[in-house]
């Protein structure tokens, strides 16, 4: 399984771009990447996934260059209620039927926005 | 669309009893998940099943920790007896053929003294 490696915290204010990078130098062929969010006593929620270029939504934008082995989260002019912790994820889609795969979330980026 | 619904929310219990966390998944998704967090390890898959059979329960912690989906709408994960390291927030996660991603529910915060 490609391991992924972010920054443990990070702190922006409001109306900036907030930009996480995520490293995963393993990822397989057949691996999306996946980024959750989750604010204190949620579970977490998907927020993003892609496979190559760019991804755009409602949300976020997620970069991912050429090489895959690493991807950027970003958030327009974020507002205190983005505090959160943001979790990079990378693997397949859908794990097979009677396989092993193991979505794994690691312990993520704390983002506080500060006024 | 209720979402994956957890009971109950909160629990606190005494060591050495049993306590038993429930979980619906969404109608329709065939994977469920049951995940642990904690400060020190983050957040941890402990079981996953799929069309209500265990495909691996390499993160389950103990013996004392058991999960059983004995239909598509319902699982359960049972802690016999519980310890006071056990305490945690519990999630329950499900997905369906074809969705990005996984549907948490709001977890339930277990307490045990």
């Amino acid at each position: 399984l490609a391991k992924t490696t972010q920054p443990i915290s990070m702190d922006s204010y409001e109306g900036q771009e907030v930009n996480i990078t995520c490293s995963h130098n393993n990822i397989a062929t057949n691996d999306y990447i996946t980024w959750y969010q989750q604010f204190p006593s949620q579970g977490p929620r998907f927020i993003i996934q892609g496979y190559k270029t760019k991804v755009t939504n409602e949300v976020a934008s997620l970069f991912i260059p050429a090489d895959r082995k690493s991807s950027t989260l970003s958030l327009p002019r974020v507002s205190l209620s983005d505090t959160a912790v943001y979790y990079c994820l990378v693997g397949e889609v859908r794990a097979p039927s009677g396989g092993s795969y193991i979505p794994t979330f690691g312990r993520g980026t704390s983002l506080i926005v500060h006024p | 669309d209720a979402g994956v619904i957890q009971s109950p929310r909160h629990e606190v219990t005494e060591m050495g009893q049993e306590v038993t966390l429930r979980c619906k998944p969404i109608s329709g998704h065939d994977y469920l998940f049951w995940y642990r967090q904690t400060m020190m390890r983050g957040l941890e898959l402990l079981i996953y099943f799929n069309n209500n059979v265990p495909i691996d329960d390499s993160g389950m912690p103990e013996d004392r920790f058991s999960a059983k989906m004995p239909n598509a709408s319902f699982s359960t994960l049972k802690i016999q007896p519980s310890e006071p390291r056990d305490s945690a927030v519990y999630f329950c996660a499900s997905s369906q053929p074809g969705q990005y991603g996984y549907t948490f529910g709001s977890g339930t915060r277990l307490t045990v003294v």
